[in-house]
């Protein structure tokens, strides 16, 4: 069963910064692109960042490029997402996401960590 | 960037009425996919290459479209099938997703 758990989420002060971690089990990790997507509370789904499946390569939508980081370890099964320059609209739910091969789609979710962004 | 519009924003129906929910791209996109979410929930995969139904996914579901214009319906609406369902697609980068439609049971 796949299962995909991330830790590192509370409340931090704009300008802050904050990691993000997910433990992935029950599949092959290094097989697969994995993703960060967001929620802002009573809001919809926004895409943050994805890697490759060796790392080599990352995306991020302008809204978060320069300042946020997705990075993984193959050998712990982990991904990470160093958030840095922290603003009040990034305050959301982080959604670890693992991607089909293509890739095209979020294929398994995590259950999420909150992430607030307040003085 | 393609932008999804979805339609309408909220619908309420019946138990065993047909719902219907549009999904709109500003450019065509080869491929629409779809998710289920519940209040407190993550969202789940619903639908994925436009028509098929991800594992578990009752078979009233399912989905059609091509180029800008997707749609997904549910054939008899069950209680269980309340949610806010987003449409989403990676045809071209960066992966947008709609603003969701909220289904309510009437």
């Amino acid at each position: 069963e796949v299962q995909l758990v991330e830790t590192g989420g509370g409340l931090v002060q704009p300008g802050r910064s904050l990691k993000l971690s997910c433990v992935a089990s029950g599949f092959t990790f290094n097989n697969y692109w994995m993703s960060w997507t967001r929620q802002a509370p009573g809001k919809g789904l926004e895409w943050v960042a994805s890697i490759t499946n060796s790392g080599g390569s990352t995306y991020y939508p302008d809204s978060v490029k320069g300042r946020f980081t997705i990075s993984r370890d193959n050998a712990q099964n982990t991904l990470y997402l160093q958030m840095n320059s922290l603003r009040s609209e990034d305050t959301a739910t982080y959604y670890c996401t693992r991607m089909t091969p293509g890739p095209n789609w979020f294929a398994y979710w995590g259950q999420g960590t909150l992430v607030t962004v307040s003085s | 960037e393609i932008v999804l519009t979805q339609s309408p924003t909220t619908i309420a129906a019946s138990p065993g009425e047909k719902v219907t929910i549009t999904c709109r791209a500003s450019s065509s996109v080869s491929y629409m996919y779809w998710y289920q979410q519940k209040p407190g929930a993550s969202p789940k995969p619903w639908i994925y290459d436009t028509s098929k139904l991800a594992s578990g996914v009752p078979n009233r579901f399912s989905g059609s479209g091509s180029g800008t214009s997707y749609s997904l319906t549910i054939n008899t609406m069950e209680t269980e099938d309340a949610a806010t369902y987003y449409c989403q697609q990676w045809s071209s980068t960066p992966p947008t997703f709609g603003s969701g439609t909220k289904l309510e049971i009437k």
